[in-house]
């Protein structure tokens, strides 16, 4: 079954750092997504990706993120001079169609400890 | 607003018996869809179920959704010990974006 993968699934980072957390999608879908949870709380959209662009952002996705399509294949979510708030998992995830009609493909996560 | 709301946050079951975890959402919703959680680990989709829908069925799960209470119900029957995991439901209002809820902790005791 096709699958999103996640690169690294555990990155620790010293607070001010930049992170670059990578996902591989599912190729023949169009949506990309991330989203994050910090230990214990909810799931929290922050970004969505079509054609190249944002489609819509949370208030969390502020200028210190910013995604990238630096292929065909890799979607990136970059982190700039992190704090230790955003220690968190952070998801990737794809889906076929805008709504999400068969559901979202998220990957395993990956664990970013900021400190 | 706090948009999907899990009750209760954990149920502990025995293996055989049946699992209801209930989701409240406060807006109107183009769907509804469950996820589950492993510890740790990543979200799979169970099942969506359609704002048009009333019930929907995916081998021993059954969702079932109330637009007019702003609920919904997500039963597994015959639970598992691999059953234990967190349970999600997620609503889906605009274009591109979920909202997830707070989460059911399941443990299925063998």
């Amino acid at each position: 079954e096709p699958e999103v993968t996640q690169t690294p699934s555990h990155q620790v980072t010293q607070m001010g750092q930049e992170v670059i957390l990578r996902c591989v999608p599912i190729s023949n879908h169009l949506y990309f997504y991330w989203y994050r949870q910090i230990l214990g709380q909810k799931v929290e959209f922050l970004v969505s990706f079509y054609n190249n662009e944002i489609s819509e952002k949370s208030e969390i996705f502020d200028d210190q993120f910013s995604v990238e399509r630096p292929d065909g294949s890799n979607f990136t979510l970059k982190i700039r001079s992190t704090k230790l708030e955003d220690s968190a998992m952070y998801f990737c995830a794809s889906s076929e169609g805008g709504r999400g009609e068969n559901g979202y493909t998220f990957g395993s996560g990956t664990r970013l400890t900021v400190v | 607003s706090q948009q999907g709301e899990e009750d209760p946050q954990a149920l502990s079951i025995q293996e055989g018996e049946n699992a209801t975890m209930n989701c409240s959402y406060k807006t109107s919703i183009n769907n509804l869809q469950w996820y589950r959680q492993n510890s740790g680990r990543g979200l799979v989709h169970l099942i969506l179920i359609r704002s048009n829908e009333r019930e929907k069925h995916s081998g021993r799960l059954r969702v079932t959704l109330d637009t007019s209470k702003k609920s919904s119900s997500l039963l597994i029957t015959a639970s598992r010990a691999a059953d234990t995991a967190s349970y999600f439901c997620a609503t889906e209002r605009g274009y591109q974006k979920v909202t997830f809820g707070t989460g059911t902790k399941l443990q299925v005791i063998p």
